[in-house]
């Protein structure tokens, strides 16, 4: 099975910052990866999709790239409602792991 | 509008059996997989298995093979997953979710959870 791995844990941060998470495969995934995010009491949001393309109606301020194992997700200006915790998910081959999940707090 | 509803809150023992459900509608509910999600309390997301509604071909991981059994009932649009003996660790939310059936495609759309309590 693959092995997804997330960095940093947990994060904080201020509104307007730029922020930069990253998750690590254990093999190569080609740009199979999505990245979710997940407030308290919901279920997750698809942000963005085969590394790098953003779900509809998803901002543009979240943007995805990498390919091969490494790959990142950058908030280009934090907003108040971006503070939740965000997880990436292989796509590759099943299972369909997911990483432990970034916590983002506010600073 | 492409919804996923899944059903209420369960309180179980140890060693009961216990099924729960994801209706689908909005959609053409056998052109997209449903997978299932556990979130343990606290902890993060892990990926249990998939069924394609049109065929009811599945796949598990290691961990669900063997534990859980997921089925599609197309005439009703629902996907359920069921447990026949639940253990202490399967205490959890349970959500359901619908993706495409290429690698490239999003999981979009999301039920609202399932919270599953097993106790003595």
């Amino acid at each position: 099975d693959i092995q997804m791995t997330q960095s940093p844990s947990s994060l904080s941060a201020s509104v307007g910052d730029r922020v930069t998470i990253t998750c690590r495969a254990s093999q190569n995934i080609n740009n199979f990866l999505s990245w979710y995010q997940q407030k308290p009491g919901e279920a997750p949001k698809v942000l963005m999709y085969a590394a790098s393309s953003l779900q509809s109606g998803v901002p543009s301020r979240f943007s995805g790239s990498g390919s091969g194992t490494d790959f990142t997700l950058t908030i280009s200006s934090l907003q108040p409602e971006d503070f939740a915790t965000y997880h990436c998910q292989q796509s590759y081959s099943i299972p369909y792991s997911f990483g432990q999940g970034t916590k983002l707090e506010i600073k | 509008e492409v919804q996923l509803v899944q059903s209420g809150a369960e309180v179980k023992k140890p060693g009961e059996s216990l099924r729960i459900s994801c209706k689908g509608s909005g959609y053409s509910f056998t052109s997209y997989w449903i997978i299932w999600v556990r979130q343990m309390p606290g902890k993060g997301l892990e990926w249990m298995g998939r069924i394609d509604p049109d065929d009811s071909h599945t796949n598990y991981s290691p961990s669900s093979q063997g534990h859980v059994t997921i089925s599609a009932d197309k005439s009703v649009t629902t996907v359920y997953l069921q447990w026949s003996s639940l253990k202490a660790s399967d205490t959890g939310i349970y959500f359901c979710a619908r993706r495409g059936r290429t690698s490239s495609s999003p999981t979009d759309y999301w039920g609202q959870g399932t919270l599953v309590t097993v106790s003595s």
